[in-house]
């Protein structure tokens, strides 16, 4: 099993258009969890961090499941601006709280 | 507050040449991470360097691969004799004072091995 495994997309909508990714991890002991959003030939740049109880900032919704090793992020609304690749990134936490773990990412692109 | 800076930001190499690649952290940032990314795979963790120190090494290749982060300067990967399968993007991220999962990205050094 992948230590990150995500939708593997491509995802295209409309403008307007609510748009879920779904991830799992492997590692059980994992901590921490965020949503990334990667511009194609970009670095990587947090969008949330994912938290036990949810969290939403705007448009953005996250949820973390962590019975089921399973992470969300919703986008609601969803704009021209957001086309661009998720990532599902998990903290390796086998002692290491720096060691991030990266999905391979879900390329969105949104259509006028 | 100029983030983290990486250089050069496009490298082409040909097989057997050394590649330099140079991290700056943010400003009062002292630990520096380096990840890879090679072409449509996720981002993988290289090396965790704080000054003087190499911290986790974990992530390196056995063999070519070295990092270093001196007292003045910025860190530096290097990779020895490269070869084709080392075209990826090298991602620098840096963290404040204590090593974190709060990294921040620079714009990465994409290299070309022909």
């Amino acid at each position: 099993r992948k230590e990150v495994e995500q939708d593997p997309g491509p995802f295209n909508v409309p403008e307007g258009a609510t748009v879920a990714f779904n991830c799992t991890y492997s590692n059980s002991a994992s901590q921490s969890f965020f949503w990334y959003r990667q511009d194609c030939r970009k670095e990587p740049k947090l969008l949330m961090s994912v938290y036990s109880s949810g969290n939403e900032d705007g448009r953005f919704t996250a949820q973390l499941n962590r019975a089921s090793q399973y992470i969300s992020l919703l986008i609601r609304d969803s704009k021209l601006s957001d086309s661009a690749t998720y990532l599902c990134v998990v903290n390796d936490s086998g002692g290491s709280n720096y060691k991030l773990t990266f999905g391979k990412g879900t390329l969105l692109t949104v259509n006028p | 507050n100029a983030g983290v800076m990486q250089n050069p930001r496009h490298l082409v190499r040909r097989r057997g040449q050394e590649a330099r690649l140079r991290c700056s952290p943010m400003k009062g940032h002292s630990h520096v991470y380096w990840y890879r990314q090679l072409p449509e795979e996720g981002l993988k963790f290289m090396v965790y360097l704080q000054k003087e120190n190499i911290i986790d090494e974990s992530g390196m290749p056995k063999e070519r691969f070295s990092a270093e982060f001196p007292k003045e300067g910025p860190s530096i990967l290097r990779i020895q004799q490269v070869v084709r399968g080392d075209s990826a993007a090298y991602f620098c991220a840096s963290s404040p004072g204590l090593p974190s999962d709060e990294q921040y990205f620079g714009p990465g050094t994409r290299l070309t091995v022909t």
